[in-house]
């Protein structure tokens, strides 16, 4: 089974800057990632798809890179609406999610 | 426009059955796989299965036996059984569709949820 590491576990950070969060797959996985928001009480939501195709509607300060084994979600420039958790997850591989990155307020 | 609605009970007591059940509107059943997905309090998101209208539904195969997903075409939902609950499936239970994107390469991902349901196992 493939096995996906988020890190960091939390990141704090201030409206306006530009954070990166990443996922490590413990195998190859090509470019098959998918990355979700989630906020508090409320249920995922898809971002991006293929590791960098953005969803229809979500923001373009988003953005997803990677392939292989290393992939990463950026944010260009924080919103207040953007604090939330994020997790991965390798869609060549079925029941697996990263354990989340909770996105803090500074 | 695909809109999931989850019901189902909010108490169940342990080794009691529970059944969820996901109505979907918009599209039907049949032309989507579909999931559930569900997440403990605090915790991330356990992905417990997925069916499609025809065929076996697959189970996460680190999860306890005694779940069953199912598919009823003439009402255009899916259901989530567990049965003999314990304190450890206490969690929000998510329905989900399956992107159509790349299923047909077995590759799922979820795009659209349904709000959620909190089930909480405790005598």
């Amino acid at each position: 089974d493939i096995q996906m590491t988020q890190s960091p576990s939390t990141l704090s950070a201030s409206v306006g800057d530009r954070v990166t969060i990443s996922c490590r797959a413990s195998q190859g996985i090509s470019t098959w990632l998918a990355w979700y928001q989630q906020k508090p009480g409320k249920a995922p939501k898809l971002l991006i798809h293929r590791a960098s195709s953005l969803e229809s509607g979500v923001p373009s300060r988003f953005s997803g890179s990677g392939s292989g084994t290393e992939f990463t979600l950026t944010i260009s420039s924080l919103q207040p609406d953007d604090f939330a958790t994020y997790y991965c997850q390798p869609y060549n591989s079925p029941y697996t999610f990263g354990q989340g990155t909770k996105l803090e307020i500074k | 426009q695909v809109r999931l609605q989850q019901s189902g009970p909010a108490l169940v007591k342990p080794s009691e059955t529970v059944s969820l059940t996901c109505s979907v509107s918009g599209v039907s059943i049949t032309s989507y796989y579909w999931s559930w997905v569900r997440q403990p309090p605090g915790k991330g998101l356990e992905w417990i299965g997925y069916i499609y209208y025809i065929g076996s539904p697959n189970y996460n195969p680190s999860l306890k036996s005694g779940v069953t997903i199912s598919v009823d075409t003439s009402k255009n939902q899916f259901s989530l059984t567990l049965s003999s609950v314990t304190a450890a499936d206490t969690a929000v239970y998510y329905c989900a569709r399956i992107s159509p994107r790349d299923v047909f390469q077995s590759h799922y991902y979820m795009d659209v949820w349904g709000e959620g349901t909190t089930v909480t196992v405790s005598s």
